[in-house]
């Protein structure tokens, strides 16, 4: 059964970098896309960006001039870097397992694996 | 302000049905497939329903999951209090090439 650990600081300093890794366990993370979400703090979920196995990427465009995913297949781990973090970027962090793709024209995207999230709170 | 919108709460007795409407436009939920999401309190989300109307291993057919149109709706029957929770549709918006989420609805059973 596939798990997903996220890790990384839990505070992070204004205008600094927030650097996160999601571990994968139980599975491969070859073949499939995967995701980081983050929710802040009584408020609903927002998408940051996904990457594929071989490394193609997409980014939420609100957060895109900030954020860096990338993925080390040989550690079953992708990451997840926002730059210049202010109050605002204070949320969980969720990754989870994307399945991703297009059937005549109609695209289908949704998450079947999340981890438990990580509480990131920017402050000095 | 999200880009598919959800009545913020909804409630309901045990045992009785509920339904939790999902609206977008034809670039999201009007041409792609919608996905649902549980999150109970403090824990992280959970798929609920995939491709407008299916439904994972382990997930119970008191959920179900329809789409028309520009709008999705989840519907769950035979409420218990264990089903209080969040929840939240999404879809991919083909406009914006990225995933959008509904605000979710706080579902309280009384």
């Amino acid at each position: 059964q596939v798990q997903l650990q996220e890790s990384g600081p839990g505070l992070v300093k204004p205008s600094e970098t927030l650097s996160l890794t999601c571990t994968v366990s139980g599975g491969s993370i070859s073949s499939y896309y995967w995701s980081w979400i983050r929710q802040p703090p009584g408020k609903g979920l927002e998408w940051i960006g996904y990457i594929y196995y071989s490394g193609s990427t997409n980014y939420n465009p609100s957060l895109k001039s900030r954020v860096t995913i990338s993925v080390d297949t040989s550690k079953n781990q992708f990451s997840l870097k926002l730059s210049s973090v202010t109050a605002a970027d204070t949320a969980v962090y969720y990754c989870a397992r994307t399945i991703f793709g297009v059937v005549n024209y109609y695209y289908y995207y949704y998450m079947d694996v999340w981890g438990k999230g990580t509480t990131v709170t920017v402050s000095s | 302000q999200s880009v598919l919108t959800q009545p913020p709460s909804v409630s309901a007795a045990p045992g009785q049905k509920v339904t939790i409407s999902c609206s977008g436009s034809s670039s999201n939920i009007g041409n792609n497939y919608v996905s649902w999401y549980q999150q109970l309190p403090g824990t992280a989300p959970k798929l609920l329903i995939y491709e407008n109307n299916k439904r994972p291993s382990g997930i119970p057919d008191r959920f179900s999951g329809s789409k028309s149109g520009t709008s999705a709706t989840l519907g769950i029957t035979g409420l218990q209090t264990g089903d209080e929770a969040d929840y939240y549709c999404g879809t991919w918006d083909s406009s914006l090439f990225y995933v959008v989420f509904g605000g979710g609805t706080k579902l309280t059973v009384l």
